[in-house]
């Protein structure tokens, strides 16, 4: 079955910075397009990033644009999101997406979530 | 930018009950439109796409409608387990972009 495993969250102060990783299982990673994902507490979704299954074409959330790096190595089966110049305002649970089966871009599977504090 | 707008922010059903909730769009998104379901300490899980399609093993009971700027998600007898949150979400192909609305809570009456 297809699963999905976020870590690397934690706490870290403002202005520094943080690799989330998402490990897949269960499909042919290689062969799907991966979103990253955040709500930040008690609020609802944001979609931050976008990765092509090939890795070559990346978009982002312009809340995110030059601060958050996506990327995947998919001999290791895994997603990753850099983060840089942390602020409190990204605060949040992050979740790692996989590109459905449908024939378009919506998501069939999410990880669980991984929490990113950014506090002094 | 396309905002989703979803209504009402709550809504106090009683189980058994009809539930219908609205999502609408700034600008049309034809039919780019899918449904999550949100619970408690839990990942979102794809209910709807392409606005009226459901997702693999979603029950009957979840219907989706809509095009243009109009959707509605309406559950038709709800049960216990379909107390939470909901989410719709514009999706462009290319870019692959997403929009979400801001959710419906769906609590017991």
């Amino acid at each position: 079955q297809v699963q999905l495993v976020e870590s690397g969250g934690g706490v870290v102060q403002p202005g520094g910075s943080l690799t989330l990783s998402c490990v897949a299982s269960g499909f042919t990673f290689s062969g799907y397009g991966m979103h990253w994902v955040r709500q930040a507490p008690g609020k609802g979704l944001e979609w931050v990033a976008f990765i092509q299954y090939t890795g070559v074409s990346k978009y982002y959330a312009d809340s995110v644009k030059g601060r958050f790096t996506i990327s995947r190595d998919n001999s290791k089966n895994t997603l990753y999101l850099q983060m840089n110049s942390l602020r409190a305002e990204d605060t949040a649970v992050f979740y790692c997406a996989k590109d459905s089966d449908y024939g378009v871009k919506v998501a069939d599977y999410w990880g669980q979530g991984t929490l990113v504090t950014v506090s002094s | 930018e396309i905002v989703m707008t979803q209504s009402p922010a709550t809504l106090s059903v009683s189980p058994g009950e009809r539930a219908t909730l609205s999502c609408r769009a700034s600008q049309s998104v034809s039919s780019n439109l899918a449904w999550f379901q949100q619970k408690r300490g839990q990942a979102p899980r794809l209910l709807i796409y392409g606005a009226s399609t459901r997702a693999t093993d979603i029950p009957v009971r979840f219907s989706g409608s809509g095009s243009g700027t109009e959707f509605t998600l309406t559950i038709s007898s709800l049960q216990s387990e379909d107390f939470a949150v909901y989410y719709c979400q514009y999706y462009n192909n290319w870019p692959p972009t997403w929009t979400f609305g801001q959710g419906t809570k769906v609590e017991i009456k």
